[in-house]
């Protein structure tokens, strides 16, 4: 069974603009959840999508969004980048229930400059 | 609110030595636990979970027992291997939260020398 596979791996932008990341979860998942990884925040939770609903949202500002659609594919976009959204945005999948394994693609890595 | 707290690292062994990550979480209730291991350039891979107190999770010779009374899921290995070296996170979802949702720890750097 393939993984979950992100696109692109790698992207440089520049600062006010903004950028569209994919995310394709394992087949039969229903849930892709998304996180930021930085060096000093470490690694933390976007928001979650279940079912074409957001079911889980995170403490980042409104330029983050997402959404998923009816294939469980995701995307998240950020408007109006800045320096500090430099990082790795890593995906995950699982079926959704509690006690289900994430499983991680191998993230994107995003620089604003 | 909850949290999860693990050692920071880096840590640097020698090959065969023993391993000890400790990990501790602030929850209410009982929530699933999982340690993910970060292999350079690669994204998160789960090495092992535990779903109730007293429960031993075990993958690859890394090993971790859910403890209820310390709060605590520490990761040990007996014997590391130059292979083991990668970042290692603790995690778990906050009270009331879906699975969909993890915290996780800041992370430990393990460096196994030959």
């Amino acid at each position: 069974k393939a993984g979950v596979t992100q696109t692109p791996r790698y992207l440089i932008k520049t600062r006010g603009q903004q950028v569209t990341l994919s995310c394709s979860p394992i087949s039969g998942h229903r849930s892709v959840s998304w996180y930021q990884q930085t060096p000093g925040q470490g690694l933390q939770f976007l928001f979650e999508y279940f079912s074409e609903t957001q079911r889980n949202k995170g403490n980042f500002p409104g330029r983050f969004s997402g959404r998923q659609f009816s294939n469980s594919r995701s995307e998240m976009n950020v408007s109006t980048l800045e320096l500090g959204d430099s990082a790795l945005y890593l995906c995950a999948s699982s079926l959704g229930g509690r006690g289900d394994t994430q499983y991680f693609g191998p993230g994107t890595r995003l620089t604003v400059l | 609110g909850d949290s999860v707290t693990q050692m920071e690292g880096p840590v640097t062994l020698s090959e065969e030595a023993f391993l000890t990550i400790n990990c501790t979480y602030t929850a209410t209730g009982y929530p699933s636990l999982f340690w993910y291991v970060q292999y350079p350039g690669e994204g998160l891979q789960l090495l092992l979970k535990a779903t109730k107190a007293d429960d031993k999770g075990s993958n690859k010779g890394f090993e971790a027992t859910y403890r209820k009374e310390t709060t605590s899921f520490h990761l040990e290995k007996g014997s590391v291997q130059v292979s083991d070296s990668a970042v290692y996170f603790c995690a778990s979802p906050p009270y009331g939260g879906s699975q969909g949702n993890l915290i996780f720890g800041k992370g430990t750097k393990l460096s196994v020398k030959p």
